[in-house]
């Protein structure tokens, strides 16, 4: 059963850079059959898609984000990290990690519907 | 970007009623890409459907997904305690990935 697990500080000051990793275990992260992505939820709010990524490294941002976000993979330990630069009280939030299905030609790439997630990390941005 | 608008925003049922929530897209959804979670407070959300209609694994039938172009629809045909819950819909047709508002429903 494919399991993931978001680990990280709880706590970023502002204009500093938030960073998590997402550890995927029972299954690989290497699959050509799937992304891997990251979503967040403000407390109290909804959700909102930050970026995916392919195993290959291809990565794929909402442009929202797109100039503030990095998402990386290492394939060796099954694992993909999310940075987030100069953060404000803004980007409190719920972050997940989950697989993307669904993968479908290039034109689509970075989409898909998420499941599994993780249970999701708490990052407070706060001085 | 697609914006995705639910309604109504909260819907209040009792248990074994049926339950009729709305995802109406900004423009049409290509292919029908179009998923619904359900998520309950303190927890990550859960695919209930993805396709606009294809359950995913372990959901219960009395979940059911319709719609094509910019009109879906989720149903619960027969509410038990442990679906009341926010419910979302994403659409993956295009990039960026985005989400409805969500739904809350509630016990009346």
């Amino acid at each position: 059963q494919l399991q993931l697990q978001e680990s990280g500080p709880g706590l970023v000051k502002p204009s500093e850079t938030l960073s998590l990793t997402c550890t995927v275990s029972g299954g690989s992260i290497s699959s050509s059959s799937y992304y891997w992505g990251w979503i967040r939820q403000p407390p109290g709010k909804g959700l909102e898609w930050i970026g995916s990524i392919y195993y290959s490294g291809s990565t794929y941002y909402n442009p929202s984000l797109k100039s503030r976000v990095t998402i990386s993979v290492d394939t060796s330990k099954n694992q993909f990290s999310l940075k987030l630069s100069s953060v404000t009280a803004a980007d409190t939030a719920v972050y997940y990690c989950a697989r993307l299905g669904g993968v479908r030609g290039i034109a689509a790439a970075g989409t898909g519907w998420f499941d599994p997630w993780g249970q999701g990390t708490l990052v407070t941005v706060s001085s | 970007e697609i914006v995705l608008t639910q309604s109504p925003g909260t819907l209040s049922l009792s248990p074994g009623e049926r339950a009729t929530l709305s995802c109406r897209a900004s423009q049409s959804v290509s292919s029908s890409y179009l998923a619904w979670y359900q998520q309950k407070p303190g927890q990550a959300p859960r695919l209930l459907i993805y396709g606009a209609s294809s359950r995913a694994t372990g959901i219960p039938d009395r979940f059911s997904g319709s719609g094509s172009g910019t009109d879906f629809t989720l149903t619960i045909s027969r509410l038990e305690p442990e679906d009341f819950a926010v419910y979302y819909c994403q659409q993956y047709g295009s990039s960026p990935n985005t989400f409805g508002q969500g739904t809350r429903l509630e016990i009346k």
